[in-house]
């Protein structure tokens, strides 16, 4: 089945520096690649949707310079959180559509931790 | 719009009881996705169950079971026998398929599963 592969698990950075999160989906070609930000204890929210070598369409509220995301092949996308903050300190989780009627829905990262001190 | 109410936010129940994880969901495509995930403490999702909204058969899968029922919005999910690993946070999504696959989630609900 399809497989996404999420980078880091989990990273703590300094306020002020840039972290890069990596998902690369294994054993398909994602065309669309969905973007989610969990704070503690609650949902996953959608934050953006890229598309292959095309700019991201972010959802309302979510601040495209501070959340760079980058679809440069289909195997491959980043989302860059830029200048982090404490309250960008959040879990971040990848998805990948692109994929057939078998695997929709499966195509989860498992997840960056990111912790902002 | 699309929409994903789930009612109960936290539910303890003694292991070997059953439990009803109730979802609710709002959308004005005629064909759409359901999901069930898990999500134990450490984070990462676990796929349970996808439906497509031509299939109204209710689902049963070892002590898990779903039930839905179109003319209720309603995709409810039971756990038979609890036991204390089902012990998680719970989500109900839900997909249009005339859109671009995005996911929607409701905001879960966390089940205590007491020994």
């Amino acid at each position: 089945g399809a497989v996404v592969s999420q980078h880091p698990s989990r990273v703590i950075c300094k306020s002020g520096t840039s972290v890069k999160i990596e998902c690369r989906s294994l054993d398909f070609q994602a065309t669309t690649m969905f973007w989610y930000r969990q704070f503690p204890k609650k949902s996953l929210m959608l934050m953006a949707t890229s598309n292959e070598g095309s700019k991201a369409t972010y959802e309302q509220g979510v601040e495209k310079d501070k959340f760079l995301i980058n679809h440069a092949s289909l195997t491959l996308s980043t989302l860059t959180v830029t200048s982090a903050h404490p309250e960008d300190s959040s879990f971040y989780i990848c998805s990948a559509g692109g994929v057939g009627e078998i695997d929709y829905g499966y195509t989860f990262g498992s997840g960056t931790r990111l912790t902002v001190v | 719009a699309q929409k994903v109410t789930q009612a109960q936010t936290e539910i303890s129940v003694v292991e070997k009881e059953d439990v009803t994880l109730d979802c609710v969901y709002e959308t004005r495509d005629t064909t759409y996705y359901l999901f069930w995930y898990k999500q134990p403490p450490s984070g990462e999702l676990v796929f349970l169950i996808r439906r497509n909204s031509f299939d109204e058969q209710n689902e049963i899968s070892g002590r898990y079971s779903w039930n839905f029922q179109k003319s209720t919005s309603s995709f409810n999910f039971t756990i038979t026998a609890s036991q204390v690993v089902d012990s998680a946070v719970y989500f109900c999504a839900l997909s249009e398929m005339n859109r671009d696959d995005k996911i929607i989630f409701g905001k879960g609900t966390r089940l205590h599963i007491l020994p």
